[in-house]
């Protein structure tokens, strides 16, 4: 079945470092990613996207790249700073139209 | 304005009990959807909704019942309410059709706690 393995389940890094988030999806059929923030006790948010006609896409301090390939996926922070805390869910969805999140990513940025 | 919003915020209640989430999205959005948080964060979709049309029924027990009165509301009801119920329950809206995969907005979330 579908399935979306996120890693590392958790993550420190100094303020002013870079952070990479990375997952691996299932389904071949998959054509959008979206990454999403969830700061404690709040609703996810959504940060960046990217859809499978693109390699890589970059917002600010935020990218994300994609290999069709191998069906993999990351996010990446540079220059990161305290309020980029939070836990992070990549998610891929594709010929069923729904969302298949991976299990997280608890980011600490330590000032 | 809150683009999605539910309520309630909290909910409290006894085991066996019956309870409904509302939710309603001002956004013109068609699509709306029920998430499933537990406690180890793990975000699992429930149901999904497209023009007051169910498209997405997911393994959930059948105490769990949706509702769509309109393509802005979509209310959750559940039946006898077990402890493994509680969760934080999150509704979501996304523009267009099924597989035109759009981002999607969630609410601020319900926190059910059975007792």
């Amino acid at each position: 079945g579908e399935n979306v393995e996120q890693h590392p389940s958790t993550l420190s890094v100094q303020e002013g470092d870079s952070a990479v988030i990375k997952c691996t999806y299932s389904d071949s059929a998959s054509n959008y990613f979206p990454w999403y923030k969830q700061e404690l006790g709040k609703r996810p948010q959504l940060i960046i996207d990217i859809r499978s006609n693109v390699g890589e896409k970059k917002d600010q301090r935020i990218a994300v790249t994609l290999n069709k390939t191998a069906k993999h996926f990351s996010l990446h922070i540079t220059e990161t700073q305290p309020e980029d805390s939070a836990v992070y869910f990549c998610a891929a969805s594709g010929r069923t139209y729904k969302y298949i999140f991976g299990t997280g990513t608890r980011l600490k940025v330590l000032a | 304005d809150t683009a999605v919003s539910q309520t309630p915020k909290y909910l409290v209640t006894q085991m066996g009990n019956d309870k409904s989430i509302k939710c309603e999205q001002n956004l013109g959005h068609d699509t709306m959807y029920w998430y499933k948080q537990d406690s180890k964060k793990f975000l699992k979709i429930m149901f999904s909704y497209n023009n007051k049309e169910l498209i997405i029924n997911e393994t959930v027990p059948n105490r769990f019942s949706p509702k769509s009165p309109d393509k802005a509301h979509l209310n959750l009801h559940i039946n006898s309410l077990e402890l493994g119920d509680s969760a934080v329950y999150f509704c979501a809206s996304s523009q267009g059709s099924p597989g035109t995969n759009q981002p999607q907005h969630f609410g601020d979330g319900t926190r059910l706690s059975i007792l």
